[in-house]
């Protein structure tokens, strides 16, 4: 599925690099968000964006820094990168208009390796 | 702490056994539930959804999902598993602004 793209799909970088996750769609949803995977844990969402003026922090926002340049773009930062980074992230986009029923379309997935 | 629970974190079956993969969470008020499954290398995707209605829901590749209110549980079921099934999956509830995930259940099948 190529509506929600995902750039690079992996990326090894070392400890104190900054490092941006870019992600785009061509779905037309408002809504954009940015999770993280990790083995035991499932998804945490890091931030979350309901229009380019409305951006949330998610449950493990700290380290992350996210920018919604526009509707279709949503690209998430680490400042410095640290080990405890490392792990597979998603971005995934949702229809304003389904509100809370809305399902959340994923990407392919960013697998980011800090050393 | 409010949550997602999935009480299994891996199961293997054969072909054509029944499956059963639990999800409690603890959120109040109304919700919606889903569950997700990622098949090997590939990205997250919904297999079924409840909101409103019907507490039984159906989705694609013949699962279903019951949501009982009272137990605060959406357990996935799917009566005959095929080796095609192997994949982790996710329950998730929608609260409104955004989406929680259960940590996964990787589920095994073997030819």
């Amino acid at each position: 599925d190529a509506d929600v793209t995902q750039t690079p799909r992996n990326r090894i970088t070392k400890t104190g690099k900054r490092i941006m996750l870019e992600c785009s769609q061509t779905k037309g949803h408002d809504r954009m968000y940015w999770y993280r995977q990790d083995p035991g844990l499932g998804l945490r969402l890091i931030y979350y964006s309901f229009d380019v003026k409305d951006i949330n922090k998610g449950e493990i926002s700290d380290g992350y820094s996210v920018s919604r340049q526009a509707q279709a773009k949503f690209s998430l930062s680490l400042e410095s990168a640290i080990p405890n980074q490392t792990a597979l992230y998603f971005c995934a986009t949702s229809d304003r208009l389904a509100g809370a029923t809305d399902t959340q379309y994923f990407g392919p997935g960013t697998r980011l390796t800090v050393l | 702490a409010q949550s997602v629970s999935q009480h299994n974190h891996h199961v293997i079956l054969s072909e054509a056994a029944s499956l059963e993969l639990g999800c409690n969470y603890s959120y109040g008020g109304t919700v919606n539930l889903f569950w997700y499954v990622q098949y090997p290398g590939q990205h997250l995707q919904l297999l079924l959804k409840y909101f409103s209605g019907d507490p039984l829901v159906k989705g694609i590749k013949g699962f279903e999902a019951e949501f009982i209110k009272s137990k605060f549980s959406f357990n996935l079921r799917k009566p005959s598993v095929q080796w095609s099934d192997t994949a982790e999956y996710f329950c998730a509830v929608n609260l409104g602004r955004d989406m929680r995930f259960g940590a996964g259940t990787r589920l095994t099948v073997k030819p």
